[in-house]
């Protein structure tokens, strides 16, 4: 799932396996990672975030790692499902007061199709 | 409750027009972003505001402007625009949790 330039790389899963999605950030000193979803006309949708003191985090069905000594992030989907199939994104950020945030820097997105 | 609301829907401008897209929340958020986002790629930030008062340049900034009107409102203006600027703009918001990004549906623009 690594950014490969202007084509979004697609990752084909079979329904009920498990996905791994991958990341690569640039910013070390981000504060936040965070995961969303998009489907299809629609605008994203926040997943799951993690903190940089963390290395890993749990949701419902997903589990985000982060490894900051390579800049790198993923997203774990348990039992993939038809209605996983969206394009996935990354980004980081970090918060300027405790009220107010700054840039958000994305990835460039990965494709997730779910095949029965 | 109708989280981000931006508007119009869709637009269809000739090269060299104006037109000011709209976008307002009702979460009482501090921050508030713009972004742009071409067929297959990320998303690209324009311009945001981290808080009612403040505005600051995004990534791909050239060609627009902003207006944080108030609290809920912030504004993206094409002054002349030009056939590069087709793409889908999403305006967002956040509040205080990391989590608390909210989108908007999206405005489809084509510049002929």
């Amino acid at each position: 799932g690594e950014s490969v330039g202007l084509h979004l790389p697609t990752l084909s899963v079979q329904e009920g396996d498990n996905s791994i999605i991958n990341c690569a950030y640039s910013n070390s000193a981000s504060d936040y990672f965070i995961w969303y979803k998009q489907e299809s006309g629609k605008g994203p949708q926040f997943i799951i975030d993690i903190r940089s003191n963390m290395d890993k985090r749990q949701g419902q069905r997903v589990t985000v790692l982060l490894n900051k000594t390579v800049k790198h992030l993923s997203l774990q989907i348990a039992a993939t499902q038809p209605g996983d199939s969206a394009v996935y994104f990354c980004a980081e950020t970090s918060p300027l007061t405790t009220d107010s945030w700054g840039k958000f820097q994305f990835g460039a997105g990965t494709q997730v199709v779910v095949t029965p | 409750n109708a989280g981000v609301t931006q508007t119009p829907k869709f637009q269809v401008l000739k090269t060299g027009q104006s037109m000011t897209l709209q976008c307002a929340q009702d979460m009482n958020h501090n921050s508030m972003y713009w972004y742009r986002q071409d067929p297959g790629m990320g998303l690209r930030l324009i311009y945001y505001s981290a808080s009612e008062g403040t505005t600051d340049k995004g990534e791909v900034p050239n060609g627009y402007n902003v207006s944080r009107l108030n609290k809920r409102e912030f504004s993206l203006r094409l002054e002349s625009a030009a056939p590069s600027q087709t793409s889908v703009y999403f305006c967002a918001s956040n509040g205080q949790g990391a989590y608390e990004q909210f989108f908007g549906p999206g405005t489809r623009l084509t510049v002929l």
